[in-house]
């Protein structure tokens, strides 16, 4: 039973382009969280969805940042227009339900932004 | 929200039991403490999770004194492959966006 799959693992992208990062939950799980953690630095969550659901973006910037999850296929991260400031380690986490003990993490996908 | 002090950093040598204690002196009375371990170039790996006294799993023990204002994950016999940033969340389940990763304590495993 494979883990969290994120893909790509690497990105590069140029200022202004778009990033589009995936992350295929663990079989079986409907709730998917997103992080980011910037060099040297924990953490920081940025949206929680369930299928076809948004359940809490407080962690999101209010732009150029959207993160989906249909009802097929995996979630998606996606950056436009993005910036420097964008670079940085995303991680996808998942669970089978809301009240999970322990979440299960991704290995991340690394964008760098040149 | 639970704010968490841990050690920025801890060395241990191969073989021995390693304690790390996290100081959560504001937890509420529905947080849990949850423990998660980092390596490098890998996302966070769920360790343990208590509410109160002593929780053990094959991989670790969390002990947490009767007032919660703090807990100390135990390491038995570590080597050198237990290397890795682990950090320390209070918080209620249910709640990601309540959950805060700090910067985490930095254990290096030495021969």
């Amino acid at each position: 039973n494979a883990g969290v799959m994120q893909n790509p693992r690497h990105l590069v992208r140029r200022r202004g382009q778009e990033a589009r990062l995936r992350c295929s939950p663990v079989k079986g799980h409907s709730h998917v969280y997103w992080y980011r953690q910037l060099p040297e630095e924990g953490l920081k969550f940025m949206v929680y969805l369930q299928k076809e659901n948004i359940i809490d973006e407080s962690g999101m910037p209010k732009e150029r940042f959207s993160a989906e999850f249909p009802k097929e296929g995996p979630s998606i991260l996606r950056i436009q227009q993005v910036v420097r400031g964008d670079s940085a380690a995303y991680f996808c986490a998942s669970s089978p339900d809301r009240e999970a003990y322990g979440y299960t993490f991704g290995s991340g996908t690394r964008l760098t932004v040149v | 929200l639970a704010k968490t002090t841990q050690p920025i950093s801890m060395d241990s040598y191969e073989g021995q039991e390693v304690n790390i204690t996290c100081s959560h002196n504001n937890i509420a009375t529905n947080d849990y403490i949850t423990w998660y371990q980092q390596f490098p170039s890998q996302g966070p790996r769920f360790i343990i999770q208590g509410y109160k006294t002593k929780v053990t799993n094959e991989v670790a023990s969390l002990f947490i004194p009767a007032d919660r204002k703090s807990s100390t994950l135990s390491l038995p016999r570590v080597s050198l492959s237990d290397t890795a940033v682990y950090y320390c969340l209070v918080g209620p389940t249910g709640t990601a966006s309540k959950l805060t990763f700090g910067t985490g304590t930095r254990l290096q495993v030495m021969l």
